[in-house]
């Protein structure tokens, strides 16, 4: 089974802390996801990656970085947290573009 | 970009029901996935299905890709079927991740 881990379940963190969220996966996927989910919003891609040291900037990608220094790590970056960014956080990976996506268990972050 | 439809919004069912959840997309997709999200926030992979049907227990679904449209069949409905179910897919031609619609929040019944 593909196994995909999220570094917390939940976070709170103060403004203009800088803030990582890390996720792992062990299926050797090559593609790596964060979604950020709020309500009446549904769920929005904040960026992506294809490979190591690559990224893409998603539909939302402002006040975020990304960093995948390692296959199996893709590590979401809030440089300086703002209230705006308190929501579910969730990432995934798939083998290929277009194959099946694995989420994570997901991170509910509280930026007060 | 691509928009993603799904209905109803919102089911109410009483334990036993069958319910038929659809999604419309507006345009050719290589990917289109069901998902279930628990509780907890955990999205559970119900099927990957781009094109043609697939059943897993109680659950099936159908995606007509030429009209564009997904459909997700849950029968003898169980508390536990509780929660809110997502479509979700990538546009044809596309790498760039998956548009996800709102949502179909299924509340079952004792």
């Amino acid at each position: 089974d593909v196994k995909v881990t999220q570094s917390s379940r939940y976070l709170v963190k103060r403004t203009g802390e800088k803030v990582f969220l890390e996720c792992v996966q062990d299926m050797d996927h090559e593609n790596m996801f964060w979604y950020r989910q709020d309500p009446g919003l549904g769920l929005r891609l904040i960026y992506f990656s294809y490979d190591v040291k690559m990224k893409e900037k998603g539909d939302i990608p402002e006040g975020y970085s990304v960093s995948r220094e390692k296959k199996e790590r893709f590590s979401l970056i809030l440089e300086s947290a703002s209230t705006n960014q308190t929501s579910m956080y969730l990432c995934a990976s798939s083998w290929d573009w277009s194959d099946e996506q694995f989420f994570g268990p997901g991170t509910r972050l509280t930026v007060l | 970009g691509i928009q993603v439809e799904q209905s109803p919004p919102d089911l109410i069912l009483q334990e036993g029901a069958n319910s038929t959840l659809r999604c419309n997309f507006s345009d050719s997709v290589n990917n289109l996935q069901w998902f279930h999200q628990n509780p907890w926030g955990q999205l559970i992979n119900l099927f990957y299905i781009p094109s043609g049907t697939k059943q897993n227990g109680r659950l099936s679904a159908t995606t007509v890709a030429t009209e564009r449209y997904s459909l997700l069949y849950i029968s003898s409905s169980q508390t536990t079927d509780s929660g809110v179910y997502f479509c979700a897919v990538e546009l044809r031609g596309g790498a760039d991740g998956l548009t996800f619609g709102k949502g179909t929040h299924l509340i079952i019944q004792p």
